[in-house]
């Protein structure tokens, strides 16, 4: 079975702080992504990387950078945390084919 | 550009009762079209795709779709629905790149007793 696993399942962080997301897939995926989930908006891709090093925004990448050092990592971070960023977080990844694997999520709460 | 509509926030339904969760996408070519579902609290699980071929997939857990190009549409059913059904459900198709998923805003299913 694909596993994406997050690094946390939820996070408290202040407003201003400096904030990593961290997701690991043990299936040697390509491809892999970062989406906030909202009520009532459904999900939004932030960004997603087909390759180490590689990456290219998706819809709503304001406020946030990727890193992907290793195929198997790929790193969310929020350079200076806004209340406005207090959502869930997805981290999916995707073999050649369409279907993406999604891992449990971490709810980031900034206060 | 390509979207993914479904039209019901939420839906209630009996248990034991049959379901239909509607989703209709906007697409230039044959779509690759998936749903999937979300227990509170959770990550997504693929319940299932399709991708050609028949028009009528069956998923896990009982669940199927029937993609209708006439109609744009790809609803997914359930002939009987079980308490533990009660999840949030969306509706994906890839976007106009192929490079990721755009999501309907999902509807969420409730089953009365």
């Amino acid at each position: 079975d694909v596993k994406v696993t997050q690094s946390s399942r939820y996070l408290v962080k202040r407003t201003g702080e400096k904030v990593f997301l961290e997701c690991v897939q043990d299936m040697d995926h390509e491809n892999m992504f970062w989406y906030r989930q909202d009520p009532g908006l459904g999900l939004r891709l932030i960004y997603f990387s087909y390759d180490v090093k590689m990456k290219e925004k998706g819809d709503i990448p304001e406020g946030y950078s990727v890193s992907r050092e290793k195929k198997e990592r790929f790193s969310l971070i929020l350079e200076s945390a806004s209340t406005n960023q207090t959502s869930m977080y997805l981290c999916a990844s995707r073999p050649g084919g369409a279907e993406q694997y999604f891992g449990p999520g971490t709810r980031l709460t900034v206060t | 550009a390509q979207s993914v509509t479904q039209p019901d926030i939420h839906i209630t339904v009996s248990e034991g009762a049959s379901l239909e969760l509607r989703c209709n996408y906007s697409y230039g070519a044959t779509p690759y079209l998936f749903w999937y579902v979300q227990s509170p609290g959770q990550g997504l699980q693929l319940l299932l795709k399709y991708f050609s071929g028949d028009t009528l997939v069956q998923g896990i857990k009982g669940f199927e779709a029937e993609f209708k190009r006439s109609q744009s549409s790809f609803n997914l059913r359930k002939p009987s629905v079980h308490w533990s059904d009660a999840a949030e459900y969306f509706c994906a198709a890839p976007n106009q790149a192929g490079t990721a998923l755009i999501f309907g805003k999902g509807t969420t299913l409730s089953v009365s007793s």
